[in-house]
């Protein structure tokens, strides 16, 4: 098993460019995040799914959209990048309701936006 | 607002003991996560406590006490390995994670 992997890991983005981030799982987990993860804050919820056809917004949500086309898939675009989205993105995923079960992270996804 | 609180930074030495306390204001509690993230790398699971009590898990313990609404995370017998930093994180009453900015954890030899 893979786990949960990111595509790409490493990306530069002139302003205004745009970008799909993309997070597989084969764990067949129902839940899926992204977060993104500054210096000196905590990791901060952009989307989430709760499953296959479903998303909601996080903490985080504008300038981003995601899809969740399939169960294993979940991706995360940004349509007009800004510098302020410079970060590391995760994904993550969960076998059900947050409570007891523990989230699974991608390995990330450094991206700088010039 | 939502809040948790923990160090920015510990220091301690190779072998010893070393404990890390969070604290949290949050909308309700459903629980509250322990992960560990080495530098450039994702965070991993360590524990989960819902109900008051320690938790014991091989070098690592966690403690709750939702009374209070805090917690710690005990580490024994430290290891150069165990440099990382530790990220607290509470369910809320909505089943959201909120997370703590994390405990950079440095081990001196």
């Amino acid at each position: 098993n893979a786990g949960v992997t990111q595509t790409p890991k490493f990306r530069v983005l002139k302003t205004g460019q745009s970008m799909t981030l993309l997070c597989a799982q084969d764990m067949n987990h129902e839940y899926m995040y992204w977060y993104r993860q500054d210096p000196g804050m905590g990791l901060r919820l952009i989307h989430y799914s709760v499953g296959e056809g479903t998303t909601a917004k996080g903490e985080v949500p504008d300038g981003y959209n995601v899809s969740r086309l399939k169960k294993q898939n979940f991706l995360l675009g940004l349509e007009s990048a800004a510098p302020s989205q410079t970060s590391v993105y995760f994904c993550a995923s969960v076998r059900g309701e947050p409570a007891g079960n523990e989230q699974f992270f991608g390995p990330g996804t450094r991206l700088t936006v010039l | 607002g939502q809040n948790i609180d923990q160090p920015t930074e510990m220091t301690a030495t190779e072998g010893a003991i070393v404990q890390i306390n969070c604290t949290y204001q949050t909308s309700g509690f459903n629980g509250l996560f322990w992960y560990q993230q080495h530098a450039g790398e994702a965070p991993t699971f360590l524990s989960y406590n819902v109900l008051d009590g320690l938790e014991e898990k091989g070098r690592f313990s966690s403690f709750l006490s939702r009374s209070k609404g805090y917690s710690y995370l005990l580490l024994k017998e430290l290891q150069m390995k165990d440099s990382a930093s530790y990220l607290c994180a509470v369910i809320d009453s909505n089943y959201q994670l909120i997370w703590g900015a994390g405990t950079k954890l440095i081990i001196k030899p």
